[in-house]
């Protein structure tokens, strides 16, 4: 089974900042890894698949990047909306497993 | 596009439960289709995934042997048969599918909203 860490586990940010988060894999998945954004009481929204394309309608301040086992997943100048809890999932190799999720909250 | 899940709710350990996810607006028998849960206060967790066509099934390794996904697609409906569930199957249950391309397992872009099972006796 593929063991996805993402890190750090909490981010504490203003407004306007930038998030920068890490996946990493513990075993090469190439670039099957995808970026999902879940707000408290919802069900998860794909933001990035391939590691580094952009779903339909995701806006250009959410940005992925990344092959074989590290990947990161960017947000420039945070909006209010996107403080939520984020999660890499690898589709490399079943079980198709996802990473414990990084926290990004308001500072 | 609609995923909606049904069937949850309190079941005992040992006993059995099904799950249905009813879907539309979309070419259901094209299209690969998975169970995703989530503990209380805990992250995401892929349970199962099945083929367009239903001949393929993957499974979590926490879940193989005990729970079973299924579809009907006349219907378009899915399926997980949850045996011998146990206190730590307790989540809420997501059916979600890619309908980026036919017959592609990931990545997932349509969710349902989800339904909470509870292993308790």
């Amino acid at each position: 089974e593929i063991l996805l860490t993402q890190s750090p586990g909490t981010l504490s940010l203003s407004p306007g900042e930038t998030a920068t988060l890490s996946c990493r894999a513990s075993q090469s998945v190439s670039n099957n890894l995808a970026w999902y954004q879940q707000k408290p009481g919802q069900a998860p929204r794909l933001l990035i698949y391939a590691a580094s394309r952009r779903t339909n309608g995701i806006p250009h301040r959410f940005s992925g990047s990344g092959s074989g086992t590290d990947f990161t997943l960017t947000i420039n100048r945070l909006e209010p909306e996107d403080f939520a809890v984020f999660y890499c999932q690898q589709y490399g190799g079943s079980p198709y497993t996802f990473g414990l999720g990084t926290k990004v909250q308001i500072k | 596009v609609q995923l909606v899940e049904s069937g949850g709710g309190v079941v005992q350990p040992g006993r059995s439960l099904r799950l249905s996810c009813a879907t539309s607006d979309f070419m259901f028998s094209a299209y690969t289709m998975h169970w995703i849960r989530q503990a209380p206060g805990k992250g995401l967790e892929w349970v199962a995934g099945v083929s367009n066509d239903g001949a393929t099934q993957n499974y979590s390794n926490s879940v193989r042997g005990r729970f079973a996904i299924s579809r009907d697609n006349p219907n378009k409906n899915l399926y997980l048969y949850m045996n011998d569930p146990r206190p730590e199957d307790t989540a809420v249950y997501y059916c979600a599918t890619c309908l980026m391309w036919s017959g592609d397992w990931f990545p997932l872009d349509y969710w349902g909203q989800g339904a909470l099972v509870s292993v308790s006796s």
